[in-house]
């Protein structure tokens, strides 16, 4: 079955720590996304791919980093600089011509120790 | 700027209840708009779109009617289930050619046997 995959689904990160969350999909879509969600807020857009090789910042990128290697994977690191990293982390991807709806990944739950 | 109101939350109903969330939208022009659904500890669904004015999305016996008269799409389901129990998220594109969503902040049904 097509979709997205997203590992570990858990991940915990002492302070201080590089941490990578890793985004898979099968769909053959072109674009990649990364959210952020926080208890009772909505998605916050961290960084989007639509290309290969290619990727920009969203609204909050900072301490956050990106690659777009293969159109299949959009793997998100966290960073030291990351202040607050705690959080519910998303990733989508869809066909890049507007209108059309993006598939959600089941999230990784990222907790600071 | 494109922008996304929900109803604030949470909306706590009866079994068999009617449900009414609101959302209203500002946007150049008229592009699609989406319900996605999130159950606890899981990622976004795809509950139902519409792609144009006029439009009415449905599902799992929820509708939205895409009204541009009102800037509206809200989300209707004339008898809820235990099982509708999730955070209900409405977005629309910001740019007709990156595929990036903007969300509103989340309603939170709890529907009570």
């Amino acid at each position: 079955d097509g979709g997205i995959t997203q590992s570990p689904k858990y991940l915990f990160r002492k302070e201080g720590q590089n941490v990578t969350l890793s985004c898979e999909q099968n769909l053959n879509h072109d674009a990649m996304y990364w959210y952020r969600q926080d208890p009772g807020q909505g998605l916050r857009l961290i960084y989007y791919s639509q290309i290969v090789n290619d990727f920009q910042k969203g609204d909050i990128a900072e301490g956050y980093s990106v690659s777009r290697e293969k159109k299949e994977s959009f793997p998100l690191t966290v960073t030291s600089a990351q202040k607050n990293p705690t959080a519910f982390y998303l990733c989508a991807s869809s066909i890049v011509s507007g209108g059309l709806e993006a598939f959600f990944g089941q999230g990784t739950r990222l907790t600071v120790v | 700027g494109d922008s996304v109101t929900q109803m604030e939350g949470p909306v706590t109903l009866s079994e068999e209840a009617f449900l009414t969330i609101n959302c209203t939208y500002t946007a150049t022009g008229y592009p699609s708009l989406f319900w996605y659904v999130q159950y606890p500890g899981e990622g976004l669904q795809l509950l139902l779109k519409a792609t144009k004015a006029d439009d009415k999305g449905s599902n799992k016996g929820f509708e939205a009617t895409y009204r541009k008269e009102t800037t509206s799409f809200h989300l209707e389901k004339g008898s809820v289930q235990v099982s509708d129990s999730a955070v209900y998220f409405c977005a629309l594109p910001i740019s007709s050619n990156t595929g990036k969503l903007i969300f509103g902040q989340g309603t939170t049904l709890q529907v009570k046997p």
